[in-house]
């Protein structure tokens, strides 16, 4: 069974405090990793798509890195604005119907 | 511009009662999907279609129903026999995997309580 967690649940920063979140994938081949950010009330946004492990991609103070069993979301001196819900999925190779498995999310927290 | 458009984004249900939440979309594209999100939890499929006229079960598809006679349309009915449909609903659309890896698009949702 394809399973994806994200970790942590929440995480409250400081502004200008660099993190990393973490989503944990198991998954029977991997088609594509794709990363979404979710302000309250709002439905997600797409940030990345990562295919292979290696890869990494770059928007602003955020970059996406992906290995064979996990992705991190790199946030670089985070702004207030940054605070969001973010959210993992997989894309897994078997299926022809291009559903998406989600994990949990992280609800980030970026205090002034 | 192209997107896709959830209404209403509140909406009360009594109990016994069948609701419908609307999702329209102009991407032009094949396939549409319905994902509940809980708080704390992840979004779970309640239903999908790759084409006009076939749908599909997701994980979470009892007490819910769905049509799709048009390609932009994909609306999705919350019956009285789901009995925790308090919830935020999220309908989504994306390009067919046979013409590569791709995302959703997500609609700005629908926030359904029941009175």
């Amino acid at each position: 069974e394809d399973q994806v967690t994200q970790s942590p649940e929440a995480l409250r920063l400081q502004e200008g405090e660099s993190s990393s979140l973490n989503c944990s994938y198991t998954v029977s081949g991997l088609r594509g990793l794709f990363w979404y950010r979710q302000d309250p009330g709002k439905g997600p946004e797409f940030l990345f798509t990562l295919y292979s492990a290696g890869e990494e991609k770059e928007k602003e103070r955020l970059k996406a890195t992906l290995t064979k069993k996990e992705s991190f979301l790199h946030i670089t001196a985070p702004k207030p604005e940054d605070s969001a819900t973010y959210l993992c999925a997989v894309q897994p190779a078997w299926n022809a119907g291009n559903m998406l498995t989600f994990g949990g999310g992280t609800r980030l927290m970026v205090k002034p | 511009d192209g997107g896709i458009t959830q209404s209403p984004k509140y909406l009360f249900r009594k109990e016994g009662q069948n609701v419908t939440l609307s999702c329209e979309q102009n991407l032009n594209h094949d396939a549409m999907y319905w994902y509940r999100q809980d708080p704390g939890q992840g979004l779970r499929l309640i239903y999908y279609s790759q084409i006009v006229n076939d749908f599909q079960k997701g994980d979470i598809a009892e007490g819910y129903s769905v049509s799709r006679e048009k390609k932009e349309s994909f609306p999705l009915t919350v019956t009285s026999a789901q009995k925790n449909p308090t919830a935020f609903y999220l309908c989504a659309s994306s390009i067919p995997t046979r013409q590569g890896v791709h995302g959703y698009t997500f609609g700005s949702g629908t926030r359904l309580t029941v009175v």
